[in-house]
């Protein structure tokens, strides 16, 4: 079963724009990846946060993590046309194991 | 550096024919190996995973199987294969050393169409 779910799913911005993606979950958690995934390829790994990290950051994203609601945000500042692909947020428990979400789909207009 | 390849990228086949994926990974040993599953607009769902040779977990009851004969060689595979067996399958890797706290690394998938 899919544990974490992204929100919204399908977001359009104008290149220059900020993004914000929100991911939220359901049991407790080791950590919280953010993943994109480029039309017909591979996931590409973006950030990973620990569950007693609040916000983490690299170059242009930013990621929060609020552990007492179950959700966490994925900021790209400054978005580019080639931010254009699908973001998925995974969660990690005990298991080791990644739980995916369903993605939310971006659109950077030029 | 690290690299995983994943082959072949596309591939077409008739329902009742056997399936054989391969997955490779170079620059890492002892990793831990994925596969993972994708429908049209969806998450990825965990087919199997493996922490050494030979060792493979299910995830979900289906109509694939895997396994690993060498340290950084998965393998997925259908003898005969469904029509509900289309979709995007991705290999991943990641290491051990603190595993829970590890990033996943994808290759770049292949596409199964079943006819």
């Amino acid at each position: 079963s899919q544990q974490g779910e992204e929100d919204p799913q399908a977001l359009s911005i104008q290149e220059g724009e900020n993004a914000t993606m929100n991911c939220s979950y359901k049991t407790s958690i080791n950590n919280l990846q953010w993943y994109r995934q480029n039309s017909g390829r591979g996931l590409v790994h973006l950030i990973l946060i620990r569950s007693n990290e609040r916000e983490k950051h690299s170059g242009r994203l930013r990621v929060t993590l609020d552990t007492s609601k179950k959700s966490s945000s994925l900021l790209i500042t400054a978005s580019r046309a080639a931010d254009t692909a699908s973001y998925f947020c995974a969660t990690t428990g005990a298991n080791s194991k990644l739980t995916f979400g369903k993605g939310i789909t971006l659109s950077v207009r030029p | 550096s690290q690299t995983i390849h994943q082959w072949p990228a596309t591939l077409v086949q008739p329902v009742g024919s056997p399936l054989s994926l391969e997955c490779t990974v170079e620059g890492t040993s002892n990793p831990n190996l994925y596969w993972y599953r994708q429908a049209a607009g969806r998450g990825l769902q965990l087919l199997f995973y493996s922490v050494g040779i030979g060792q493979i977990s299910s995830e979900v009851p289906q109509n694939l199987s895997a396994s690993r004969p060498q340290d950084r060689q998965f393998i997925l595979s259908s003898k005969k294969l469904l029509l509900s067996d289309s979709g995007f399958y991705l290999c991943a890797w990641s290491g051990k050393k603190g595993a829970s706290n590890q990033p996943q690394h994808f290759g770049d998938g292949t596409r199964l169409s079943i006819l």
